[in-house]
């Protein structure tokens, strides 16, 4: 009964490739969101999406692609992987309203050689 | 740059002191007050929320706000070895208006001493 789920957990890939991360939550929540936590621990929003729209865009380059095909699933798709992508990427959802909670999944570890 | 401060530590503290983490923030307008757990290699979990000024108990932690001077606490009493983890502050800014969007600090890490 995991609440925020990810796949894959660990994902090892040549700089170049074209990779996807998924993400689901059975909160029934209408919000999802993907972070990036880099070597350092900084975690810094890359996205969001409120019921399946695109909501926050942090400056992320256009090699990462997020898709919300409905509000329980958000993907992140990342072409061209660049040394630099090697991070932790955790998915989070919460209801809508700002002082609600985001509960995380679990992790991705994508290392870029 | 809407930006989040917390001493990187570690802050050590013998089991059954209290510990206080400490964070500031530069959005004067922040509404929402976080502070979540992370041990290593796992995702961070929430521990506390505040929005008003003043203090917040849930059993041995206490969350404090200061929105006059930006400034939000954690303190965890009766200190535990399990507690040794990083501790995230977090701040929902005023940028998305209705939306929940957090701004995280770097994180301090406890470390409690048998």
């Amino acid at each position: 009964d995991t609440a925020v789920s990810q796949t894959p957990k660990y994902l090892v890939t040549q700089m170049g490739n074209d990779k996807s991360i998924k993400c689901e939550q059975n909160l029934g929540h209408d919000t999802m969101y993907w972070y990036k936590q880099d070597s350092k621990k900084f975690l810094k929003i890359m996205f969001s999406y409120n019921n399946k729209e695109l909501i926050i865009n942090e400056t992320v380059p256009n090699r990462f692609s997020p898709k919300s095909p409905d509000k329980a699933h958000l993907n992140l798709h990342i072409n061209s992987l660049e040394l630099g992508d090697s991070a932790v990427y955790f998915c989070a959802s919460s209801q809508e309203g700002i002082q609600e909670t985001q509960y995380f999944g679990p992790g991705t570890r994508l290392l870029v050689l | 740059q809407k930006e989040v401060e917390q001493n990187s530590g570690p802050l050590s503290v013998p089991e059954g002191a209290i510990a206080s983490l400490n964070c500031t923030y530069s959005d004067r307008g922040s509404q929402s007050f976080f502070w979540y757990r992370q041990y290593s290699g796992k995702s961070p979990e929430l521990i506390m929320s505040i929005y008003s000024n003043g203090d917040k108990e849930d059993g041995r932690f206490t969350a404090q706000l200061n929105k006059a001077s930006q400034y939000v606490s954690l303190l965890i009493r009766d200190s535990q070895p399990s507690d040794s983890a990083t501790y995230l502050c977090a701040v929902n800014p005023v940028l998305y208006s209705g939306y929940s969007t957090l701004t995280f600090g770097k994180g301090t890490m406890l470390l409690v001493s048998p």
